[in-house]
């Protein structure tokens, strides 16, 4: 079956600007969590949805939501851009809430703030 | 406030010798354990995992211990292949309500041939 798809690869924007990223999981997974990686920080944790509710938040500020859809497939948005907004933006979905479950990811979307 | 750490960015070992990537966490909470791989322009894919009621767990060429006396888990790989080369995360969780994964910053794994 097909893995998790996230679009668009990869994205320049300017300082200011906002983007919205799109993730569609793995058939029949209910569970989309968003991540951050960057540089000497490893994956740092945005935001869980299951069934179109936000289950859990990491320590971003308010810039960055998201949201589900009911057919799972889920967007992040990153309003007023800031540099330090570039990174590597990963998606990954399982079956359940994700706990011990293990993930899958997607490819990622590179964003580049200039 | 870093929970999970691997202390050392990068690492290069031989083909066909012992390749030991460490991690370390300091929530005492945590009772399950994740690695996950990296190669460039892919997303993370899982590798192996250990529960905290046990000090091993063993899948073909990689071996993850745990001493959580510690607070310290360790992943090997042996013999080392080419196709090892990668970024390594390790990862941890906690059954102590709806908890999400927390990652640490990875190693980068480099085996020479």
């Amino acid at each position: 079956k097909a893995g998790v798809t996230q679009t668009p690869r990869y994205l320049i924007k300017t300082r200011g600007q906002q983007v919205t990223l799109s993730c569609s999981p793995i058939s029949g997974h209910r569970s989309v969590s968003w991540y951050q990686q960057t540089p000497g920080q490893g994956l740092q944790f945005l935001f869980e949805y299951f069934s179109e509710t936000q289950r859990n938040k990491g320590n971003f500020p308010g810039r960055f939501s998201g949201r589900q859809f009911s057919n799972s497939r889920s967007e992040m948005n990153v309003s007023t851009l800031e540099l330090g907004d570039s990174a590597l933006y990963l998606c990954a979905s399982s079956f359940t809430v994700s706990g011990a479950n293990v993930l899958t990811f997607g490819a990622g979307s590179r964003l580049t703030v200039l | 406030d870093q929970q999970v750490k691997q202390n050392s960015p990068s690492l290069s070992v031989q083909e066909g010798r012992i390749s030991i990537l460490n991690c370390d966490y300091t929530n005492s909470m945590f009772d399950y354990f994740l690695w996950y791989k990296k190669y460039p322009a892919e997303g993370p894919t899982f590798l192996i995992s250990i529960s905290s009621i046990k000090d091993k767990n063993e899948d073909g060429r990689f071996t993850v211990f745990l001493n959580k006396s510690a607070k310290h888990l360790s992943l090997h790989i042996v013999p080392s292949q080419p196709g090892d080369s990668a970024v390594y995360f390790c990862a941890a969780i906690g059954s102590f309500g709806n908890e999400k994964l927390t990652f640490g910053t990875g190693t980068r794994l480099t085996i020479i041939p």
